[in-house]
């Protein structure tokens, strides 16, 4: 069965720092993989996605992960970070090529310090 | 073009009663995807609906329940309601609900179960 492993839980920061916040994965075949956002009193929303080629995918509002095969990794990056970034983030997985359900980790709170 | 609707936003249920959720997708949207949101737990896949056929199921009891109408529109059903079923019902609607297409997800429904 698939499973997402978010290590941070919650992540505290201060404006202009850098920010990776760590996703794995297991499932040995072919993955999509994303990352979703709930901004404070909003709705989830897509951040970024991959499916296949470039394994450095570039998102909205300067983040972007990089898919590492090997290591089962989709990791979330912003070199610097805003306080308007303050928010939860959602690393998740689903087998590719198949109608299949999409998995989600636990979350990461992230808090930045003006 | 609207976003995903979900009634009720509150609801406060005793234990042993029944609760029934509804989600109204984006216009087009032919995919239903219902998750249960908790503190630590991060989203957790309760099941899909496409076409009026749930698709996916994911690792509930048979008190959770689904089903969606020939419009798209779903409903979810929680009988004989548990203290720990208390959390935030999110609904997320897709085109065809392949991992290819982005997931929008509604407002969600707070339920609290005393």
């Amino acid at each position: 069965a698939q499973s997402v492993s978010q290590h941070n839980h919650h992540v505290i920061l201060s404006e202009a720092a850098s920010l990776e916040l760590g996703c794995n994965y297991s499932y040995g075949g072919t993955v999509n993989l994303f990352w979703y956002v709930q901004y404070p009193g909003q709705h989830l929303q897509l951040l970024l996605k991959y499916f296949s080629g470039d394994p450095l995918v570039k998102g909205i509002k300067g983040f972007e992960a990089e898919f590492i095969k090997s290591k089962f990794s989709f990791n979330l990056r912003k070199p610097s970070v805003q306080w308007s970034d303050t928010a939860e983030y959602f690393c998740a997985v689903n087998a590719g090529n198949r109608d299949d359900k999409i998995i989600f980790g636990k979350g990461t709170r992230l808090h930045i310090l003006p | 073009k609207a976003g995903v609707t979900q009634t009720p936003r509150y609801l406060i249920k005793t234990r042993g009663q029944q609760v029934t959720l509804s989600c109204s997708p984006i216009s087009g949207h032919r995919s239903v995807s219902w998750y249960q949101q908790t503190p630590g737990q991060g989203l957790q896949f309760l099941f899909e609906y496409f076409s009026e056929t749930q698709r996916n199921k994911g690792n509930f009891p048979g008190r959770f329940s689904g089903r969606q109408f020939s419009n798209s529109r779903s409903e979810m059903n929680v009988s004989t309601l548990e203290l720990g079923d208390s959390a935030l019902y999110l609904c997320a609607s897709s085109l065809t609900g392949t991992s290819y297409n982005e997931q929008f997800f509604g407002p969600g429904t707070r339920l609290t179960v005393l």
